[in-house]
């Protein structure tokens, strides 16, 4: 089945760092690619839709300049998390879209904490 | 109004029992319904999608749409300890290909 390899898998940085998460399908080509927050206890939000080679379309209230995503290829998106924040400490989701399958393939997940 | 509500629990059930989960959605031209298992700490895992009114079924999982009423529902049989974990309702709009999740209920099995 498809498959989506999301690294790192945590990650702790130090406040006003930056932070790059990679999501990278492994068996399809994703054409759509989901970035997703999920705080404790919260269920997961969307933070922003990207297509390969377009900019990415970001939910209300996601600052763009502070999660930049890049999906250049068809295997390969990434969400930097710039100028990072104790506030900015969640577990990220990415989650891949191929033409082929209907279905949405989940990352496995990013814990970040800023310190 | 949330776009899609589920109680969020603890749905507390014995080992062997039938676990009923709800979730009701606000766009009446949704057309596409996910429920997901998501443990502690991992990312969700797809159980099953619905698309057309009625009941479907896959092993212990039956997944039930009506959309008359806006309302999909997730039925797990002879529940297991494992599958103790947060249910995810999930709905993509008629006009769009954006996953909507709900809040999630989480369910506890109890041996």
């Amino acid at each position: 089945g498809a498959v989506v390899s999301q690294h790192p898998s945590w990650v702790i940085c130090k406040s006003g760092t930056s932070v790059k998460i990679e999501c990278r399908s492994l068996d399809f080509q994703a054409t759509t690619m989901f970035w997703y927050r999920q705080f404790p206890k919260q269920s997961l939000m969307l933070m922003a839709t990207s297509n390969e080679g377009s900019k990415a379309t970001y939910e209300q209230g996601v600052e763009k300049d502070k999660f930049l995503i890049n999906h250049a290829s068809l295997t390969l998106s990434t969400l930097t998390v710039t100028s990072a924040h104790p506030e900015d400490s969640s577990f990220y989701i990415c989650s891949a879209r191929g033409l082929q399958d209907y279905g949405y393939t989940f990352g496995s997940g990013t814990r970040l904490t800023v310190v | 109004q949330k776009e899609v509500e589920q109680n969020s629990g603890p749905l507390s059930v014995p080992e062997g029992a039938i676990a009923s989960l709800n979730c009701t959605y606000s766009d009446r031209v949704s057309q596409s319904f996910f429920w997901y298992r998501q443990y502690s700490g991992k990312s969700p895992e797809l159980i099953m999608s619905i698309y057309s009114n009625g009941d479907k079924e896959d092993g212990r999982f039956t997944a039930q749409l009506n959309k008359a009423s806006q309302y999909v529902s997730l039925l797990i049989r002879d529940s297991q300890p494992s599958d103790s974990a947060t249910y995810l309702c999930a709905v993509i709009k008629a006009a769009g290909n954006k996953l909507t999740f709900g809040g999630g209920t989480r369910v506890l099995v109890k041996p």
